[in-house]
């Protein structure tokens, strides 16, 4: 089945810096790569997908990557601002399969 | 995107009992599942609930403790059965789009609590 790891498991930046998580999946039939953010007692928000006919998905501040001859994609987020402080987790899966969630980075952005 | 209501959103338990969760959707949706996530930690699927049929539990998980229903293409229960302290967690259902995506969605969670 499918495996997902993230890393890092947490990361601390200034705020107006750049950010980026990175995840690995194991399974080559994954085509779905979403990515959501948790700020504390909430849900689990979608914030940006990506698909594995595209390489690259950007909305605003927010960029998604994925390579997938290595099995990785990474999220990028610009210009950091304190609201962005939250738990965010990567997933892979799709095709109507179930969606395996990495562990999770809790990212703190500094005034 | 899918609406959709969990409830309770909390509830505090005693030990041996036993607590049902509903999720109602507002549209009909292809795939159904639970997870549950542990204080500090990741989401942790526990099963998929299949429309008229039994549902698809991952491994650790078994109907007897987390019997779960879906008598149609909007609602589906869990059932956390004769609950221990180590059942305290958060219960989130989830969903994915009929319209052909595979986005996933969450309810907004139960937070279960037992004494």
């Amino acid at each position: 089945g499918e495996n997902v790891e993230q890393h890092p498991s947490t990361l601390s930046v200034q705020e107006g810096d750049s950010a980026v998580i990175k995840c690995t999946y194991s399974d080559s039939a994954s085509n779905y790569f979403p990515w959501y953010k948790q700020e504390l007692g909430k849900r689990p928000q979608l914030i940006i997908d990506i698909r594995s006919n595209v390489g690259e998905k950007k909305d605003q501040r927010i960029a998604v990557t994925l390579n997938k001859t290595a099995k990785h994609f990474s999220l990028h987020i610009t210009e950091t601002q304190p609201e962005d402080s939250a738990v965010y987790f990567c997933a892979a899966g799709g095709g109507y399969n179930k969606l395996i969630f990495g562990a999770g980075t809790r990212l703190a952005v500094h005034p | 995107s899918a609406v959709i209501s969990q409830k309770p959103s909390r509830d505090i338990c005693q030990r041996g009992t036993s607590l049902t969760i509903q999720c109602q959707v507002d549209s009909q949706v292809t795939m159904m599942f639970w997870y549950r996530q542990q204080p500090g930690q990741s989401l942790t699927l526990i099963a998929t609930a299949n429309q008229g049929s039994e549902a698809t539990y991952e491994s650790g998980f078994v109907i007897d403790k987390f019997p779960i229903s879906r008598p149609n293409l909007t609602f589906s229960t869990l059932t956390v059965s004769n609950m221990s302290p180590e059942d305290s967690s958060i219960y989130l259902c989830s969903v994915e789009d009929l319209g052909g995506g595979t986005e996933a969605f969450f309810g907004q969670g139960t937070r279960l609590t037992v004494v």
